[in-house]
């Protein structure tokens, strides 16, 4: 039930846009998206309900595509604090309340 | 408003020793989970609590992991006895609405098992 994002691992410098897609096999009823800095906790970004809304604040805004059971992240203007691991979680319509993380990428904002 | 509280914030135990962590979540928030995450993975679901009762513990080794949620504030998680494949960082975290809403998370335990 794991959800599965690309890319793994993205490098940008700092200005430049990056996406991040989060692919489920299950049927969503929501999407969250979390950002984890190395040996911290993971922090709340947004939650996208089933409807195919889109989201954002500042420069970080992401989609839920209900039909492909699918979510992208869209980090644009990127800045130096954006670095850190990005975790999809993903909770299914079958009513169990678990929200499954993906595999995370790895966004790294250079200079 | 206060966030999710844990502690310890490290443990090192050795293989086949016990060892409790702690969580008390933000106050109001009656759903409480439990997550392991090891190096390099995204957090996995080990329990989930909605206030002093278990909603979904299909995921906690029961042989060796145990949880309890007592007056649906604090609460514990026990690994008895630990193996080395247990190391990884415990994360409490809490909602205040299952399914609509963001989950906020503790800073963790890291546990490193010898």
């Amino acid at each position: 039930q794991q959800p599965v994002q690309s890319p793994q691992a993205v490098i940008l410098r700092e200005g430049e846009d990056a996406v991040i897609n989060c692919s489920s096999s299950k049927a969503l009823y929501s999407v969250h998206w979390y950002r984890q800095k190395h040996g911290e906790a993971p922090i709340f970004l947004m939650i996208l309900l089933k409807g195919g809304e889109q989201k954002g604040h500042d420069k970080i805004s992401a989609s839920f595509n209900e039909k492909k059971q699918q979510s992208s992240l869209y980090l644009t203007a990127s800045q130096l604090s954006y670095s850190g691991t990005y975790f999809c979680g993903t909770l299914d319509q079958t009513g169990a309340n678990n929200l499954f993380f993906g595999t995370g990428t790895r966004l790294t904002v250079i200079p | 408003e206060a966030g999710v509280a844990q502690s310890p914030r490290y443990k090192i135990i050795e293989k086949r020793q016990s060892v409790a962590f702690w969580c008390n979540p933000i106050s109001g928030h009656a759903t409480l989970y439990w997550y392991q995450q090891i190096l390099g993975q995204g957090p996995k679901l080990l329990i989930q609590f909605q206030n002093n009762g278990v909603v979904d513990d299909s995921q906690l080794p029961k042989d060796r992991f145990s949880a309890e949620r007592l007056k649906g504030v604090d609460s514990t998680l026990k690994i008895q006895p630990a193996k080395l494949e247990d190391s990884a960082v415990y994360l409490c975290a809490s909602t205040e609405n299952r399914g609509a809403a963001g989950y906020t998370f503790g800073s963790g335990t890291r546990l490193t098992v010898v």
